[in-house]
């Protein structure tokens, strides 16, 4: 059964810095391009980062670009990231998710794992 | 970036009934296009991708269309687990965006 559960969540100050851990099962997460999107309370959804198999090809949402890094660690099925600067805008569940693959074509984020809320708040 | 907009914000329906959800993009964005339905204190569960592929495990009853910059999620008969948030994506081009969804709520 594939399985993504994030963690590393909580209350953070502005300006402060977190970095959230999604840790998976089930599958070879080498294999597959991962995701982070967020859900700001009451919002809707906003895609983040993501990161390609081998850590060649990374990109970010214009929002967190400079102040958020992606990673993985295939060799113990974790995905990452580093947010630094934090601001209050960027209060939200974030959701670690799996790309779907279709002959190599990536096609939508097929598997997402339950979300961890990030606050920040002075 | 690619902007998405969909149509209606809410949709009321009552069971048994069709529901048409409308999502644009604001440049051509070929068949790259998934729909998510959410509901609350839920991830997002993915239903469509490339347009008009139903995901696995996902009900028939869910059909998409459409191509290039107009897409389109049927359900063709509403039922009570139906009732969610709906969200297009786009994956055509960097960044990924999304919609900002359609709720389908009950009439």
């Amino acid at each position: 059964e594939v399985q993504l559960v994030e963690s590393g969540g909580g209350l953070v100050k502005p300006g402060g810095s977190l970095k959230l851990s999604c840790a998976v099962s089930g599958f070879t997460l080498r294999t597959y391009t991962m995701n982070w999107v967020r859900q700001a309370p009451g919002k809707g959804l906003e895609w983040v980062a993501s990161i390609s198999p081998r850590s060649d090809y990374i990109y970010y949402a214009d929002s967190v670009r400079g102040r958020f890094t992606i990673s993985r660690d295939n060799a113990k099925n974790s995905l990452y990231l580093q947010m630094n600067s934090l601001r209050a805008d960027d209060t939200a569940v974030y959701y670690c998710a799996r790309e779907l693959s279709v002959f190599g074509v990536l096609s939508g984020l097929e598997y997402w794992g339950q979300g961890v809320l990030v606050t920040v708040s002075s | 970036e690619v902007v998405m907009t969909q149509s209606p914000a809410t949709l009321s329906v009552s069971p048994g009934e069709r529901a048409t959800l409308s999502c644009r993009a604001s440049q051509i964005i070929l068949s790259n296009l998934a729909w998510y339905q959410q509901k609350p204190g839920q991830a997002p569960r993915l239903l469509i991708f490339g347009a008009s592929n139903v995901a696995p495990g996902v009900p028939a009853r869910f059909s998409g269309s459409g191509s290039g910059t107009d897409f389109t999620l049927t359900i063709s008969s509403l039922q009570s687990e139906d009732f969610a948030v709906y969200y297009c994506q786009q994956y055509s081009h960097w960044p990924r965006t999304f919609g900002p969804g359609t709720k389908v709520d009950f009439k």
